[in-house]
């Protein structure tokens, strides 16, 4: 079945980029997203990516896509404390409307 | 309400026990799903109810789970006869799939989450 992989943890220092990465394997995906989790509370989009777009960039946010080698990216710039959380990728093949989503990579942003 | 809402916000049962997780969902939406979140894993889709369509419950790890959605509103998952390895979160989310009137980017809205405990 379609699988989503993440790496683990990230530790980054206050005012750093952070770049979370992420592989799928499913080569129908027409969307590919990136969750935020804080400490205790339900995950949050924070933002999409379509499959023909390659970026996408929204404020301190960097969406990359290589659609040919199945990777995807999230670069944070200066990176904040209220950044720390878990950073989930998921993805939605065609005719699929559960998203599929990786285990999750927990920033840790140091002072 | 402004937000999904899920009860109870933690649950600790006894092995075997049934248990019932409910979700009301963002008025209007009418897609709505269930995943669980065990420690250290990623999230695991349970099953998917949209409008009146036949659920898909691909996703049920075993016939001890259920989960109905009544008058395409609230929704209730029950685990019958709870095993120590369905201790997880479970999270509900919404979504206004199937509206013409907003672009279908499939964003899911998620409720804080049912965390469970069966001893």
């Amino acid at each position: 079945g379609e699988d989503v992989e993440q790496s683990l943890f990230l530790s980054v220092r206050e005012g750093d980029s952070s770049v979370i990465n992420c592989t799928y394997t499913d080569s129908s995906s027409t969307y590919l997203y990136w969750y935020k989790q804080e400490p205790g509370a339900g995950l949050q989009l924070l933002t999409y990516i379509f499959s023909n777009m390659d970026m996408k960039q929204d404020q301190r946010l960097t969406v990359l896509l290589n659609k040919k080698d199945k990777h995807l990216s999230l670069r944070i710039a200066d990176t904040q404390t209220g950044d720390s959380a878990i950073y989930f990728c998921a993805e939605r093949g065609k005719g699929r409307r559960a998203l599929t989503f990786g285990s999750g990579t927990r920033l840790q942003v140091q002072p | 309400g402004a937000g999904v809402s899920q009860s109870p916000s933690n649950k600790v049962t006894e092995k075997g026990k049934d248990v019932e997780l409910r979700c009301d969902p963002i008025s209007g939406h009418t897609a709505l799903y269930w995943y669980r979140q065990s420690l250290g894993q990623g999230l695991e889709f349970l099953i998917y109810f949209q409008g009146n369509s036949a659920p898909d419950k691909s996703g049920l790890p075993s016939d001890r789970f259920s989960a109905e959605r009544t008058g395409g509103s609230v929704s209730t998952l029950t685990i019958q006869r709870t095993q120590q390895e369905d201790s997880a979160v479970y999270l509900c989310a919404s979504s206004l799939e199937g509206s013409s009137r907003l672009p279908n980017t499939g964003e899911l809205f998620f409720g804080e989450g049912s965390r469970l405990t069966v001893l």
